[in-house]
């Protein structure tokens, strides 16, 4: 049973242009949301976090929100740029107890 | 501060065999979790060792198993191997109470 969904496998933006990833979660005991970014054979690196006491974080070019009430999580990144491109996993724990990762979403950009 | 390693980066085996592989932590970071990647099924969670204790485990059979050693590193061993644990192991420290986990570069186990 997969409890945090990315639904869509791939997506793909022009550079410079704003890159929405999403992501979906099935468990209301979540109270803390991550989004890791991978690059091959490297492991995943953090990128952003959100706490379920708030609905956006910010930090530089990346956003997330967090729609408690739909259990859904996105990530938005203004503007895109090509070093952007790798596979993104949003994750969630509830009580800092296990992570639990969605398939993830590769994210291309193209000049 | 140096981050995770893990080794090996890349090891073969065949099926019914049994491997072990090994991540060293970020230093003074007491957690080691340990995650399969497979394509289209995201990051698996295996388990989670604190202070050499297993505080966690995933929905892996019982032929994967780990342990943790007095200064933080991990080992994990999956015995009788099969061709569907081909896979990339990654593991991750964190501090304990912390939320962000970080990762270190993988084994990129094939069985053939």
């Amino acid at each position: 049973d997969q409890q945090v969904k990315q639904n869509s496998p791939s997506l793909s933006v022009q550079e410079g242009r704003i890159s929405i990833l999403n992501c979906d979660y099935t468990n209301s005991m979540f109270d803390y949301f991550l989004w890791y970014k991978k690059y091959p054979a490297e492991g995943p690196t953090f990128l952003i976090s959100i706490s379920s006491i708030k609905d956006k974080n910010e930090d530089g070019r990346f956003t997330v929100f967090l729609n408690k009430s739909a259990k859904h999580l996105s990530l938005h990144i203004v503007p895109s740029q090509p070093g952007d491109s790798a596979v993104y996993f949003c994750a969630a724990y509830y009580n800092t107890d296990k992570l639990i990762f969605g398939t993830g979403t590769r994210l291309q950009v193209f000049p | 501060k140096a981050g995770v390693t893990q080794t090996p980066r890349y090891l073969i085996k065949t099926r019914g065999q049994q491997v072990t592989l090994s991540c060293s932590p970020i230093s003074g970071h007491r957690s080691v979790s340990w995650y399969q990647q497979t394509p289209g099924q995201g990051l698996q969670f295996l388990f989670e060792y604190f202070s050499e204790t297993q505080r966690n485990k995933g929905n892996f059979p019982g032929r994967f198993s780990g342990r943790q050693f007095s200064n933080s590193r991990s080992e994990m061993n999956v015995s009788t191997l099969e061709l569907g644990d081909s896979a990339l192991y990654l593991c991750a420290s964190r501090s304990g109470g912390g939320d962000e986990q970080f990762f270190g570069p993988g084994t990129r186990l094939t069985v053939l």
